[in-house]
């Protein structure tokens, strides 16, 4: 099955700084790659995600990258606020769901 | 009430202990998966649901997790003879399948400590 991978698990960031995660995966029949952000005591939610015929998406302050040659995806996060604060997780999904490890991000004001 | 619902929230059992947790996913949605998270680590996947199709139950960690979904909608995740290890938040998620469908959406989890 798939295999995602995801660095780094922890990232502490100045508040306005500019946050990256990385993601790689193994089967490259792969072709959808959400991102989920987690807050304390709470299910994920889907902040943005990307399909495998798009190299790149952007919503406002966060933006989705995607190599599909190199199978690599990162999530970037610009000017970051405290309420940025969290978990986030990508994944990688042919015909189920496979998450990351997690990167525990924390924005400090 | 369109999301996802987990119960119990919290259940605390003894070492050795049958629980089952209940998962009732967003109506329509025909996909369902189950996770597990423990403290500070990511999601584990267990066991995932499509339609009428087997169940893909290669993360199920041994044969004392099991899962079932009746009539395509409610599922139930067992764990049988409960071990201290057990103890995580197990997490659901249901979508629908194809395109913009492949969204998951979790429910809030249900805390298992096995004491």
């Amino acid at each position: 099955g798939e295999n995602v991978e995801q660095h780094p698990s922890t990232l502490s960031v100045q508040e306005g700084d500019s946050a990256v995660i990385k993601c790689t995966y193994s089967d490259s029949a792969s072709n959808y790659f959400p991102w989920y952000k987690q807050e304390l005591g709470k299910g994920p939610q889907l902040i943005i995600d990307i399909r495998s015929n798009v190299g790149e998406k952007k919503d406002q302050r966060i933006a989705v990258t995607l190599n599909k040659t190199a199978k690599h995806f990162s999530l970037h996060i610009t000017e970051t606020q405290p309420e940025d604060s969290a978990v986030y997780f990508c994944a990688a999904s042919l015909n189920d769901m496979r998450f990351g490890a997690g990167t525990r991000l924390t924005v400090k004001p | 009430g369109a999301g996802v619902s987990q119960s119990p929230s919290n259940k605390v059992t003894e070492k050795g202990k049958d629980v089952e947790l209940r998962c009732d996913p967003i109506s329509g949605h025909t996909a369902l998966y189950w996770y597990r998270q423990s403290l500070g680590q990511g999601l584990e996947f267990l066991i995932y649901f499509q339609g009428n199709s087997a169940p893909d139950k290669s993360g199920l960690p041994s044969d004392r997790f099991s899962a079932e979904r009746t009539g395509g909608s409610v599922s139930t995740l067992t764990i049988q003879r409960t071990q201290q290890e057990d103890s995580a938040v197990y997490l659901c998620a249901s979508s629908l399948r194809g395109g913009e469908k492949e969204k998951l959406f979790f429910g809030s989890g249900t805390q298992l400590s096995v004491l």
